[in-house]
């Protein structure tokens, strides 16, 4: 069966620093991987999406960065952390495009 | 731009009632509507996916029903239970280029004994 991880769970960091979050799936090829986040009182944004090795699209202009070097890993990034970036981070794959999504248990990132 | 709306935003019932949870979209254009379980801190738990060509998806007290010509999708769920408690997501699907899904903000459920 297929399987997602997502770590840190938690993750505290001050203004300015770097952020590397990493994603996973086991037991399927060629996923198409996500990266949303959800603030409180808001819904889920898409930050990222991939549909292969190196293949990224971005959503929504900002300083977050994402990459994919191996077929299921999906790494968000940031040079340089701002207070707005605070949120809840979610992974999510499926097997093809508008087929169902799967999600991971979510970072908590919070900046201080 | 697909928009998708959840009403209500929160409810709260006794033990065994009968709910239904209610997902509107402004696209009916729709290829898919998928139906989230969220709880506190956590990942979202895929429920029930509705294919375009289907109108309804059943799983155990779950049920969910999609109107594309009216935009709504509705998950009913019977008998509830005090571990039904959770925020509850509907997704639509865009058919057509990258079928990415837009959700909906959620319906917060508390079931109380």
């Amino acid at each position: 069966s297929q399987t997602i991880h997502q770590w840190p769970a938690t993750l505290v960091q001050p203004v300015g620093s770097p952020l590397s979050l990493e994603c996973t799936v086991e037991g399927t090829s060629n996923p198409n991987l996500y990266w949303y986040r959800q603030a409180a009182g808001r819904g889920l944004q898409l930050l990222f999406y991939s549909v292969g090795i190196g293949q990224i699209s971005s959503e929504v202009p900002q300083n977050l960065s994402a990459s994919r070097p191996q077929d299921r890993q999906f790494i968000l990034s940031s040079k340089k952390l701002l207070l707005s970036d605070s949120g809840f981070y979610l992974c999510a794959w499926n097997v093809g495009l508008g087929q169902p999504q799967h999600f991971g248990d979510g970072t908590r990132l919070s900046i201080l | 731009k697909q928009e998708v709306t959840q009403i209500p935003a929160a409810l709260s019932v006794p033990e065994g009632e009968n709910l239904v949870l209610n997902c509107s979209f402004t696209d009916s254009a729709i290829y898919n509507l998928q139906w989230f379980r969220q709880d506190p801190g956590k990942g979202l738990t895929s429920l029930l996916l509705i294919q375009s060509s289907q109108r309804e998806q059943t799983s155990g007290r779950l049920n969910a029903s999609l109107d594309k010509s009216s935009g709504r999708s509705t998950l009913y769920i019977a008998a509830s239970q005090p571990g039904d408690s959770a925020t509850y997501l509907c997704a639509g699907y865009a058919s057509g280029g990258s079928y990415i899904p837009t959700f909906g903000r959620g319906t917060s459920l508390i079931v109380h004994p």
